[in-house]
């Protein structure tokens, strides 16, 4: 069984800051994705990795896949209220069909 | 488009009784599945489809059925609800597969007491 650690659990920081949360496994993945949810809604894909070393940016949003593919992190520069929410990595190993999740990150921007 | 479109959004149920979750997309995705998120545990796969007709287990699979006879539809039948039932379930597809990413649904709530 893959296993994906999250960390931090939770997160709460004042608007502004700059965060990094962390995806970590022992496991060598084909691809990763990160997933943004909010109360009362399904995860919203943010984005996929596929190639060790690659760097996504989404405006304030960058993402990095390890070069080996087992481990990922997002970093969030000067965090709005906006982006509170539930961050969930997840990663696609062999099979095409399942994807394995981590637990979470709650991150929490307050004003 | 709709997208991933779950229904009901909210359901309690008593233990033992049936009911199945609905489940459509308008995307012409030939990858769905569904999904359970319970506290502390993640979300977790219960049943997935690689197009219509063809279904096969997830993680936790037992107490759970589909099918999917359309490539719009993969509803989710629980046969006879328990308490360890109680969760969030989402469907989701995808164009590509796992490896290229999900569009999830909003999620259907259900508690059986």
């Amino acid at each position: 069984t893959q296993l994906l650690e999250q960390s931090p659990q939770f997160l709460s920081i004042q608007e502004g800051e700059n965060l990094t949360v962390y995806c970590n496994s022992s496991s060598v993945f084909s691809s990763l994705q990160w997933y943004r949810q909010e109360p009362g809604e399904g995860p919203v894909l943010l984005v996929t990795v596929v190639t060790g070393g690659e760097v996504k940016k989404l405006k304030r949003l960058t993402f990095q896949f390890g070069d080996a593919r087992k481990d990922s992190s997002l970093h969030i520069t000067a965090a709005q209220t906006g982006d509170t929410g539930l961050y969930l990595c997840a990663a696609s190993g062999g099979s095409n069909y399942k994807l394995t999740f981590g637990k979470g990150t709650l991150l929490t921007v307050n004003p | 488009n709709a997208g991933v479109t779950q229904t009901p959004k909210f359901q309690v149920l008593k233990t033992g009784q049936s009911m199945t979750l609905q489940c459509a997309q308008d995307m012409n995705h030939e990858y769905m599945s569904w999904y359970r998120q319970d506290p502390g545990m993640g979300l977790r796969l219960i049943h997935y489809s690689v197009g219509a007709g063809i279904t096969d287990q997830g993680e936790v699979p037992n107490g759970y059925n589909v099918s999917r006879s359309t490539t719009e539809d993969f509803p989710l039948r629980l046969l006879s609800a328990a308490p360890s039932q109680t969760s969030v379930y989402f469907c989701a597809s995808s164009e590509q597969g796992a490896r290229y990413g999900y569009t999830f649904g909003s999620g259907t709530r259900l508690t059986v007491v």
